[in-house]
């Protein structure tokens, strides 16, 4: 079975800081992970995935994360913090059953200025 | 490419009413998925289809609702009767087998109120 839990319900931190979005799945079998992005009233966008390739994926916005198998971990991570990058963030986990994401409940990210 | 399209965006209506609402997949995309966002559960997969075929609908709340794709490019999701509890921001997903890890691309969501 796989899920995915998201510490961290609300984060906040200044323009220009470090962003830290935690994410850890279980899994019974090797996973795929994912975070999405997602703006006031809009849908959900993909920043990234993880596909059992590099274990440190790039995705857009400058936006990374690093699949740490020992830690069942796949956090979140930007270098500096914009305005722009406040929103809610998710993580999901798919595998086995490719098809089916299991997401987690959501980090809604505040940047201050 | 267009997106994920779903209709309409914002739907008001009172308990008890049907509600039908709409989801145009990317074209080509096989796997069509309908969920729905609230504050208290978060996101939740209702059902998905594989080549128009529904091959899991464990997450469908009750038999009020249905979800129905009669070809590729259409799916529907209907609320019959509506309830308030049933006010939630519902999304649809599409994705395709064997490419990009099936990620899932989300249309915009259609925010239903039921008063």
């Amino acid at each position: 079975a796989q899920s995915v839990t998201q510490l961290g319900s609300h984060v906040s931190v200044s323009e220009g800081a470090l962003v830290l979005l935690r994410c850890n799945y279980s899994s019974s079998v090797p996973p795929y992970l994912f975070w999405y992005v997602q703006y006031p009233n809009q849908g959900l966008q993909l920043l990234l995935k993880y596909t059992s390739a590099a274990t440190l994926v790039k995705g857009i916005n400058g936006f990374e994360a690093e699949f740490k198998k020992s830690e069942t971990s796949f956090h979140l991570t930007k270098p500096s913090a914009h305005m722009s990058d406040a929103a809610e963030y998710f993580c999901a986990v798919s595998g086995g059953n490719f098809n089916k994401f299991y997401f987690g409940s959501g980090t809604k990210l505040n940047v201050k200025p | 490419d267009a997106g994920v399209i779903q209709s309409p965006r914002h739907e008001v209506t009172e308990m008890g009413q049907e509600v039908t609402l709409r989801c145009k997949p990317i074209s080509g995309h096989d796997y069509l998925f309908w969920y729905r966002q609230t504050m208290m559960r978060g996101l939740e997969l209702l059902i998905y289809f594989n080549n128009n075929v529904p091959i899991d609908d464990s997450g469908m709340p009750e038999d009020r609702f249905s979800a129905k794709m009669p070809n590729a490019s259409f799916s529907t999701l209907k609320i019959q009767p509506s309830e308030p509890r049933d006010s939630a921001v519902y999304f649809c997903a599409s994705s395709v087998r064997g490419t990009s890890a099936y990620e899932q691309y989300f249309g915009p969501g259609t925010r239903l109120t039921v008063t």
